[in-house]
């Protein structure tokens, strides 16, 4: 089974620290994404990255960078969080295909900005 | 990707079938449909996804619309466990963004 983990269920944060959220996957996936779930917004894409060392915007990257310095591990970092990155982040995989490339997603993170 | 349009919320009867719709009228020939769900506070799961046929697995049927403007994605008999909300995406796979919309939340009702 694939299996995609994400470092930590539940973080707790004061306003302007920094903060590291990591997402690890075995089934050797090219592509790899961030998303941020807010209610009544749905998924919202941060980042993806198709490739090791590459990255691409999605339609909010605002307040976040990435990091994907091997395939199986995709880091997203708040640098200075504040109480409006209060959300769920979740984290997926797939292959770099054109047909077969569903996404695998991790469990999710929750983090709260106080 | 194109976009696409769920309603915001259906119920539906235990062991009833769930027809939820999706449009995506601007969707391109090489861009498959794809459907997940998403159980309370778990992350999405895959549930099945076609190019223009109708498909069909353990867990649902997919029908897809001649002109691929539309597409149903079918819970045959319903259950309790049904109950979350669904994403109907478009994409084309390779080094595209993947992005979700809003859903459709599913209530199975006793």
């Amino acid at each position: 089974d694939v299996k995609v983990t994400q470092s930590s269920r539940y973080l707790v944060k004061r306003t302007g620290e920094k903060v590291f959220l990591e997402c690890v996957q075995d089934m050797d996936h090219e592509n790899m994404f961030w998303y941020r779930q807010d209610p009544g917004l749905g998924l919202r894409l941060i980042y993806f990255s198709y490739d090791v060392k590459m990255k691409e915007k999605g339609d909010i990257p605002e307040g976040y960078s990435v990091s994907r310095e091997k395939k199986e591990r995709f880091s997203l970092i708040l640098e200075s969080t504040s109480t409006n990155q209060t959300s769920m982040y979740l984290c997926a995989s797939s292959f770099r295909t054109t047909n077969t490339g569903e996404l695998f997603f991790g469990e999710g993170s929750r983090l709260t900005v106080l | 990707d194109a976009k696409t349009t769920q309603p915001p919320s259906m119920d539906c009867a235990e062991g009833r079938a769930a027809n939820l719709p999706c449009n995506h009228s601007t969707i391109s020939g090489n861009e498959y449909v794809y459907w997940y769900r998403q159980i309370h506070s778990q992350g999405p799961q895959y549930i099945i996804h076609g190019l223009k046929n109708n498909e069909t697995n353990e867990m649902a049927s997919l029908i897809i619309t001649e002109d691929r403007k539309s597409s149903t994605l079918i819970l045959p008999h319903a259950t309790l466990r049904d109950t979350a909300v669904y994403y109907c995406i478009v994409r084309v796979g390779g080094y595209q963004k993947v992005t979700f919309g809003t859903g459709t939340k599913l209530q199975v009702i006793p």
